[in-house]
């Protein structure tokens, strides 16, 4: 089974509508974060948490949300999607310190909005 | 604020081949850097990482990287490329401690394509 899952793979959905990307994993780390890519830009961070009581903001956070249930989960939110949040969405876990520097991503989940 | 500058944004190659990526990072403080790899339809995966030590860094599938601290670069290369590594690969760095320790600044990819 794989470390990281995100569900759904694939999600279509229209200008407006509230949607909600899932993140798990099973490696026992603290810190959690969510990017987005775009062609040419590379990705992004949206959110990210270092323990389930701290969240913080990354650079392009305009428009979503995120909730950390527990240590293993994190999920991201669109609160009113529009068109240019079409995008594919990673997750990721890491830990840090002890030469542990490594972020482990997840599958990704495509998004269309309409 | 740090920023990461990958400087070719495509690198068609034939197979066996060599090949650079090149990156150039920008930061006021020390930094650990890496280069990650997306193969079609897959998430990323760590090639390789510089922490500390020997600025020569060798990673998975005979990828290796060399930090340069003056010219603030850590292009990757390979000597003899296959098809399979037809690849986007992520230049990406982060501050080697302080607040945003671990959080990744990424560069903005280079899709590399090796041709048989």
């Amino acid at each position: 089974d794989a470390d990281v899952t995100q569900t759904p793979r694939n999600r279509i959905t229209k200008t407006g509508k509230r949607i909600m990307l899932e993140c798990s994993q099973t490696k026992g780390h603290d810190r959690m974060y969510w990017y987005r890519q775009d062609p040419g830009l590379g990705l992004r961070l949206i959110y990210y948490s270092f323990d389930v009581k701290d969240i913080n903001k990354g650079e392009i956070s305009d428009g979503y949300s995120v909730s950390r249930q527990a240590q293993a989960k994190f999920s991201l939110s669109l609160e009113s999607a529009i068109p240019n949040q079409t995008a594919l969405y990673f997750c990721a876990t890491s830990e840090v310190g002890g030469g542990r520097e490594t972020q482990y991503f997840g599958p990704g989940t495509r998004l269309l909005v309409l | 604020a740090q920023s990461v500058t990958q400087l070719d944004s495509q690198v068609p190659v034939f197979e066996e081949a060599p090949v650079e990526l090149r990156c150039n990072y920008s930061s006021s403080v020390s930094v650990y850097l890496f280069w990650y790899v997306q193969y079609p339809n897959q998430g990323l995966q760590l090639l390789l990482k510089y922490l500390s030590g020997s600025t020569l860094v060798k990673g998975i599938n005979g990828f290796e990287a060399e930090f340069n601290k003056s010219q603030t670069s850590f292009h990757l290369r390979k000597p003899s490329v296959h098809i399979s590594d037809t690849a986007e690969y992520f230049c990406a760095v982060t501050n080697a401690g302080g607040t945003s320790y671990g959080k990744l600044t990424f560069g903005q990819g280079t899709i590399l394509t090796v041709h048989p």
